[in-house]
């Protein structure tokens, strides 16, 4: 079975332009989570949505928004690219939406800001 | 602000020695649990979850859980050098969501 997908791997973008990163769940997986993860540091919790309503968010600013699709396939979106948004930004997928559901990680879209 | 602490390492252990990676957390209404390995340059991979106090095994690893003391700890068995990686410990705050508060990791060195 396909795990979590994340689109586009790699990307380079300049301060201030925009940037929208894909994420496809395991198939059956209702929930998706957005993680930031800065080198040598644990991932920061950016949102939850579950059955396309977002169930949490994280202490990000306004420029970062979301949204899951009826397939259950998310985007996450940032404007006004600043050089501190560069990092590893994750997608999870889980069964389901609860707090004690298990996490799986896709491989990550690797974003630099120049 | 909700946290988790590890200990940064790196931690070195022989092969086949016992590993033991720990992890406090602050919030004590917490119920849910997480260990993850990540290599480096990889994503997150979830090895084990623990929800109830005691101990949960799975092969090598065993999962510790004391909400009194607002600890979770790692063991890891018969160390390999594939087992070399960083551990991450995470915590769901709670709150109907599912958000996982993560520690900064342990870097873990298995030496032949």
């Amino acid at each position: 079975d396909a795990g979590v997908t994340q689109s586009p791997t790699h990307l380079i973008k300049t301060r201030g332009q925009q940037v929208t990163l894909r994420c496809s769940p395991i198939s059956g997986h209702k929930s998706v989570s957005w993680y930031q993860q800065v080198l040598g540091q644990g991932p920061q919790f950016i949102f939850q949505y579950y059955e396309k309503e977002e169930r949490g968010r994280g202490n990000f600013p306004d420029r970062f928004s979301a949204r899951q699709f009826p397939n259950y396939s998310s985007e996450l979106n940032v404007n006004a690219l600043l050089l501190g948004d560069s990092a590893l930004y994750l997608c999870a997928s889980s069964l389901f939406g609860g707090e004690g559901g298990e996490l799986f990680f896709g491989e990550g879209s690797r974003l630099t800001v120049l | 602000q909700k946290e988790v602490e590890q200990n940064s390492g790196p931690l070195s252990v022989p092969e086949g020695a016992i590993a033991s990676l720990n992890c406090t957390y602050s919030d004590r209404g917490s119920q849910s649990f997480f260990w993850y390995r990540q290599y480096s340059g990889k994503s997150p991979e979830l090895i084990m979850s623990i929800y109830s106090n005691g101990d949960k095994e799975d092969g090598r690893f065993t999962a510790q859980l004391n909400k009194a003391s607002q600890y979770v700890s790692l063991l890891i068995r018969d160390s390999q050098p594939s087992d070399s990686a960083t551990y991450l410990c995470a915590v769901n705050e709670g709150g109907g969501a599912q958000k996982l508060v993560f520690g900064q990791g342990t870097r873990l060195t298995i030496n032949p």
